[in-house]
């Protein structure tokens, strides 16, 4: 059975405070790992999808980056409008039908 | 705007009370899903259809059945309501292939009491 784990809960950093979400999974078979930002009362939105190890995409503060067993979401700089929930899944190769599994994500919250 | 549209946005049912949770996309995506969300647990996934015509069990399908009505719509039905399935359901869609993320609702909050 898939799992992930994302690491921490919660973190309360500074505007401009730099750091990183860990996302630790075991799968039988990578396809992709996705992240997604989550804010309170909306659906999930899509941010990034890695294929392999040592990949890395960014899109504006946030940098994702994949090794064989995790995923790190770094922010740089962040500013309050970061503040969200952020999700990890993975997809497993092997089917047909591209289920993700997630995380209990972890709740960012940047103070000005 | 187009995306995933789920109603309602919130609901409070008895026990032993059915209901149904609608869903709707318009990005003519070929795959659709339904998640629960949970606090502490994360998103488990409770059936899916990977295109019209088929439906398929997810992590926690016990005490729902689904319908994919077409390929727009893909509708939850609780048949009796129980405390345990208090929680925030999101229907999401994607296309098919493994660099689509998924397109998510913005959720039902149903309350069971």
């Amino acid at each position: 059975e898939d799992q992930v784990t994302q690491s921490p809960e919660a973190l309360r950093l500074q505007e401009g405070e730099s750091s990183s979400l860990n996302c630790s999974y075991t799968v039988s078979g990578l396809r992709g790992l996705f992240w997604y930002r989550q804010d309170p009362g909306k659906g999930p939105e899509f941010l990034f999808t890695l294929y392999s190890a040592g990949e890395e995409k960014e899109k504006e503060r946030l940098k994702a980056t994949l090794t064989k067993k995790e995923s790190f979401l770094h922010i740089t700089a962040p500013k309050p409008e970061d503040s969200a929930t952020y999700l990890c899944a993975v997809q497993r190769t092997g089917s047909n039908d591209y289920k993700l599994s997630f995380g209990a994500g972890t709740t960012v919250t940047v103070r000005a | 705007n187009a995306g995933v549209t789920q109603t309602p946005k919130f609901q409070v049912l008895k026990t032993g009370q059915s209901m149904t949770l609608q869903c709707a996309q318009d990005m003519n995506h070929n795959s659709m899903y339904w998640y629960r969300q949970d606090p502490g647990m994360g998103l488990r996934l409770i059936y899916y259809s990977a295109s019209e015509g088929t439906t398929d069990k997810g992590e926690v399908p016990n005490g729902y059945n689904v319908s994919r009505l077409n390929k727009r719509e893909f509708s939850l039905r609780l048949e009796s309501a129980a405390p345990s399935q208090t929680s925030v359901y999101f229907c999401a869609s994607s296309e098919t292939g493994p660099s689509y993320g998924y397109t998510f609702g913005s959720g039902t909050r149903l309350t069971v009491v």
